[in-house]
């Protein structure tokens, strides 16, 4: 069974530090693997997709890593800013022939940005 | 992408009871899928919802206490039944776009007393 493990739980830093953040997967065999934001009481906002082909993908501030024999991928956080504050989870898709669209999530890491 | 709304947004609820959760999609889409969020915990799959067919559940969900509906291809139904306090949860709704990037929607929260 796959088993997805975000580091570190929580993190508090400082306005306009760089920030990177850990995801781990057991099992390589995966079709793609994907990022999400979480506001305090709202839903899942989706961040990067990385396709398994992929080693990395880019959005404004963030920049997403894949290494799937090894089994991590990063989120790098540029300049970060208060508004980035909220849980990031990472969530892995296994490969086709298990049950479509089934995602594996962290726990997520709580990011608090302060002025 | 998809927009995905969910009622109600929330809910208290008395143990006994049940609940059901409603999930809207704006396109049509083969599968959707409900997730359950306990609190401090990761995002779980309940079970996927096939139109036209039973819905698939997940290992420790069953139909009894989770029955489904998917009536159509944009709107499918989650019903929590005879609730007790550990069914205290966010329940999501999720289908995956053409770009197969997954999407959510705002969650149900759920409190049950």
């Amino acid at each position: 069974k796959q088993e997805v493990t975000q580091i570190p739980a929580a993190l508090s830093v400082p306005e306009g530090e760089n920030l990177v953040l850990n995801c781990s997967f057991t099992d390589s065999a995966i079709y793609n693997l994907q990022w999400f934001r979480q506001d305090p009481g709202k839903g899942l906002t989706s961040l990067l997709l990385i396709q398994s082909s992929q080693r990395e993908q880019t959005s404004g501030r963030l920049n997403a890593s894949l290494d799937k024999s090894s089994g991590r991928s990063t989120l790098y956080i540029a300049a970060s800013q208060p508004g980035d504050s909220a849980t990031y989870l990472c969530a892995v898709k296994p490969f086709r022939g298990s049950t479509l669209g089934r995602l594996y999530f962290g726990r997520g890491t709580q990011l608090t940005v302060w002025p | 992408s998809a927009v995905i709304s969910q009622k109600p947004s929330r809910d208290i609820c008395q143990r006994g009871t049940s609940l059901t959760i409603q999930c809207q999609v704006d396109s049509q889409v083969t599968m959707m899928f409900w997730y359950r969020q306990q609190p401090g915990q990761s995002l779980t799959l309940i079970a996927t919802a096939n139109q036209g067919s039973e819905a698939t559940y997940e290992s420790g969900f069953v139909i009894d206490k989770f029955p489904i509906s998917r009536p159509n291809l944009t709107f499918s139904t989650l019903t929590v039944s005879n609730m007790s306090p550990e069914d205290s949860s966010i329940y999501l709704c999720s289908v995956a776009g053409p770009d197969e990037t997954q999407y959510f929607g705002p969650g149900t929260r759920l409190l049950v007393l």
